[in-house]
């Protein structure tokens, strides 16, 4: 069954920056775009980044564009996000995601567990 | 940016219907966009509950169900057992609902 693993999770001071993985399994991992999703304590679900399935694309929200990268390894079946000039703001349960993408749009079917992201100095 | 509003939350005793309203501030909602819904249980991640308005992935129980209509979507919860108290989002594109916690009386 697909499994999505995050790791890479920790606390870090403003301005510091951290690179989560998400393990990727059970499934044709270069057949899907992927996401990462955050959730700050006691909020609710916030998209961060896409990336689609040979990495060509790459959306991002404003808040963390220029500061955060989304990248795929397709050998590796493993999915990055690479964050840098963290922000209190950005601290949150980060969940990566697998996209389904049809016609009129895209959900996520399948969510891995999350790994903490802790900014404070 | 888009908004997805829903109610903070709504309760029901056991066995009850309920509804979660997940309205769209600029109307995008009615130009052929899917919404889908999510369900978190506490301390857990998201798990798909409805895609394409009105679609349950295999192994959800047809108590839930979801309509959308030019201005807004929902998601209906019927028989409501104790195990349905969760956070339940909607999505659309690159935004989440604000979310709605269901409570079971």
């Amino acid at each position: 069954q697909v499994r999505l693993v995050e790791s890479g999770g920790g606390v870090a001071q403003p301005g510091g920056s951290l690179t989560l993985s998400c393990a990727a399994s059970g499934f044709t991992f270069r057949s899907y775009g992927m996401h990462w999703v955050r959730q700050a304590p006691g909020k609710g679900l916030e998209w961060v980044a896409f990336i689609w399935y040979d990495g060509n694309i790459k959306n991002y929200r404003d808040s963390v564009k220029g500061r955060f990268t989304i990248s795929r390894d397709q050998s590796k079946n493993t999915l990055f996000l690479q964050m840098s000039s963290l922000r209190v703001d950005d601290t949150a349960v980060y969940y990566c995601a697998r996209d389904l993408t049809y016609g009129p749009g895209s959900y996520l079917d399948s969510w891995g567990q999350g790994t903490l992201v802790t900014v404070s100095s | 940016q888009s908004v997805l509003t829903q109610p903070p939350s709504v309760s029901g005793a056991p066995g009850q219907r309920v509804t979660i309203s997940c309205s769209l501030r600029n109307s995008n909602i009615g130009t052929g966009y899917d919404v889908h819904w999510y369900q978190q249980l506490p301390g857990t991640a998201p798990k798909l509950l409805i895609f394409a308005n009105k679609n349950r992935p295999s192994g959800v129980p047809d108590r839930f169900s979801g309509s959308k209509s030019d201005t807004s979507a929902s998601l209906a919860i019927t028989g409501l057992q104790s195990e349905d108290e969760a956070d339940y989002y909607c999505h659309c594109g690159d935004v989440f609902g604000t979310g709605t916690k269901v409570l079971v009386l």
